[in-house]
């Protein structure tokens, strides 16, 4: 496709549940990142993929996130143990070579909701 | 205090209305965003700044460094242009994007 897609567009789960998440970026882009956003709040970064690598994961907010992106394409951000504070739009942007001082185009998000 | 403030919170304007939406923030930056999300969340990037004016449109960004300000200008204002706008900002030697809790704007027909 031309943009970035984000599967499921919508997930309810219970809580202690295991999540998965999927970025599809745009073909070519080498950098990926992923954004938590609660509501009425303004996006919060989470990790920040160059190819394969994660060159910055300092925002992922504890160990039961986790987000890999083995071919430097399609990434999966991985929850554990869901809690209900874990409740948010999970929003993936990807760029053409990283570095953040260049245009990011993002996905449509997925919302999350934890019973 | 956060470190990207945006004002106002909430804008309600009439079909025409020139419109200007601010952001501060506090910390050394290499490019600043702005960002327009419509309901239902999807996010579309409008302008990247790191000095000066950008023109698109009937959007207008400045920025100024000194001053750690920037504002977005929506001239002719439209109710298409209804959504939430949010700032931004690259923390110098940083890849990580921190953002304002976005201004949103209502435009009545």
């Amino acid at each position: 496709g031309a943009g970035v897609s984000q599967t499921p567009s919508n997930k309810v789960t219970e809580k202690g549940k295991y999540v998965e998440l999927r970025c599809d970026p745009i073909s070519g882009h080498t950098a990926l990142y992923w954004y938590r956003q609660s509501l009425g709040q303004g996006p919060e970064f989470l990790i920040y993929f160059q190819g394969t690598g994660a060159a910055d994961d300092s925002g992922l907010p504890n160990d039961r996130f986790f987000a890999v992106r083995p071919e430097g394409s399609v990434s999966t951000l991985k929850i554990q143990r869901t809690e209900r504070g874990d409740s948010a739009v999970y929003l993936c942007a990807s760029s053409l070579s990283g570095g953040g001082g260049e245009t990011q185009y993002f996905g449509p998000g997925t919302r999350l909701l934890v019973l | 205090k956060n470190e990207v403030e945006q004002s106002p919170q909430n804008l309600t304007a009439q079909e025409g209305e020139f419109i200007t939406i601010n952001c501060s923030y506090s910390v050394g930056i290499s490019a600043l965003h702005w960002l327009q999300q419509h309901p239902g969340g999807g996010i579309v990037s409008l302008f990247m700044l790191s000095s000066g004016k950008k023109k698109h449109g009937r959007l207008i960004a400045t920025i100024n460094i000194q001053e750690k300000h920037s504002s977005l200008h929506i001239t002719a204002s439209h109710p298409r242009d209804s959504a939430v706008y949010i700032c931004a900002v690259l923390r110098a030697g940083s890849y990580q994007l921190t953002f304002g809790k976005g201004t949103k704007l209502s435009v009545i027909p």
